[in-house]
């Protein structure tokens, strides 16, 4: 079992540029959450995809964006970037109670 | 809101040394309580978790608890080893299936 996927592991890009951020779950998971830490910080909910429809969604402006394939691997747009958008991006995987697992992360540096 | 705080932020203790992580929140309806742990730059690493109805969990020298009702867990680790240093991440989930809210963290230095 390969765990949470994702890809790349890290990224920079410029201010006003747009970035894709890609996730695979842990086999069997379906339901894919993402979070964005910043530097010395816990990681802060952005959405939650769960049978290719976004469930939840935290306190993010509409630039960040997601979606979830029917293979249940899903991806995290962020448009318009800001030097703000600058953190470590986490993804992670759930089934019912048996509690999430995250992947290593996306380190991105807009600049 | 639900609110997570965990104390101390920071602690670096001696090689050998039990220690004890403190973990609060301030809406005591959760589903689940997950502790993880982060190496710098790196993911999360799930350490144990507490389902609602449980007061204890263990793995190994790790041994987590859980008082819904006053709002708090702590984390204990046993005979610490310089192996151990990382940053410990206390996360509670609302609901089932619902997002998780993370406390900020607990450095843990342990010197040989």
């Amino acid at each position: 079992d390969a765990g949470v996927t994702q890809s790349p592991t890290h990224l920079i890009k410029t201010r006003g540029q747009q970035v894709t951020l890609r996730c695979s779950p842990k086999s069997g998971h379906d339901t894919v959450s993402w979070y964005q830490q910043a530097l010395g910080q816990g990681p802060q909910f952005i959405f939650q995809y769960y049978e290719e429809e976004e469930r939840q969604r935290g306190n993010f402006p509409d630039r960040f964006s997601g979606h979830q394939f029917p293979n249940y691997s899903s991806e995290l747009n962020v448009n318009a970037l800001l030097l703000g958008d600058s953190a470590l991006y986490l993804c992670a995987s759930s089934l019912q109670a048996g509690g999430a697992f995250f992947g290593q992360g996306t380190r991105l540096t807009v600049v | 809101k639900q609110e997570v705080t965990q104390i101390p932020a920071a602690l670096s203790v001696p090689e050998g040394e039990n220690l004890v992580l403190n973990c609060s929140f301030t809406d005591s309806a959760i589903y689940n309580l997950q502790w993880f742990r982060q190496d710098p730059g790196k993911g999360l690493t799930s350490l144990l978790l507490i389902q609602s109805s449980q007061r204890e969990q263990t793995s190994g020298r790790l041994n987590a608890s859980l008082d819904k009702s006053s709002g708090r867990s702590t984390l204990y680790i046993a005979a610490s080893q310089p192996g151990d240093s990382a940053t410990y991440l206390c996360a509670v989930e609302g609901e089932y299936g619902n997002k998780l809210v993370f406390g900020a963290g607990t450095i843990l230095r342990v010197k040989s």
